[in-house]
């Protein structure tokens, strides 16, 4: 149980266009999801925490008008990255966390490559 | 926020027991994790453990916490070649940084030699 989805798992877009990511929480309500970002050997670095039905809370330096974060049902969150830029390229990992609870489960993350 | 620090990389040959070490700085963390990464992919949660407990065991995985000095390690017996991976610590926040939030250390690259 608590499994996670990402998609897609990679993709390349031009620089300027935006792309969207999809996390779903396929066995589970995920009241809650989160958006990491992992530069190349570093560690994940939250980017924002939705929950379904409000806005989502931004991390202090991340761009809420660049990275549009919109979690409309309780198995659906989804990133956009707006026109893209190649220091947008990094690997995208969701999580999920269901009410009452404070685990998270990890998506297998996106690579996002912006050429 | 908390500060959660791993040491970067680990060799260690094949058939060893692996030491992966983590400092936090949260005394009120109630849950710490330990997560695998294998190239390309997302985190794996591996074990937890409460901040009640001393040491937990699950197969070949051994996670040890000393709440005084705030220090978690993970110890895998019989490292295999399938093993290496980053394994990243993760902290979940206490009443000084928040029980909403998972800090997350640098993750610790290891590498089995055959």
């Amino acid at each position: 149980g608590a499994v996670v989805s990402q998609h897609p798992s990679w993709v390349i877009c031009k620089s300027g266009t935006s792309v969207k990511i999809e996390c779903r929480s396929l066995d589970f309500q995920a009241t809650t999801m989160f958006w990491y970002r992992q530069f190349p050997k570093q560690s994940l670095m939250l980017m924002a925490t939705s929950n379904e039905g409000s806005k989502a809370t931004y991390e202090q330096g991340v761009e809420k008008d660049k990275f549009l974060i919109n979690h409309a049902s309780l198995t659906l969150s989804t990133l956009t990255v707006t026109s893209a830029h190649p220091e947008d390229s990094s690997f995208y990992i969701c999580s999920a966390r269901m009410r009452s609870s404070y685990e998270q489960y990890f998506g297998p993350g996106t690579r996002l490559t912006v050429t | 926020g908390e500060d959660v620090e791993q040491s970067l990389f680990l060799s260690v040959r094949e058939g060893d027991s692996s030491v992966i070490n983590c400092t936090y700085t949260d005394s009120s963390s109630t849950y710490l994790y330990w997560y695998k990464q294998e190239p390309g992919a997302g985190l794996q949660l591996l074990t937890y453990i409460f901040s009640n407990m001393d040491m937990k065991q699950d197969q070949r995985l051994t996670v040890l916490l000393n709440k005084k000095d705030k220090h978690l390690s993970l110890r895998i017996a019989d490292t295999q070649t399938g093993d290496s991976a980053i394994y990243f610590c993760a902290v979940r926040g206490g009443t000084k940084t928040g029980a909403n939030n998972l800090f997350f250390g640098t993750g610790t690259r290891l590498t089995v030699i055959p």
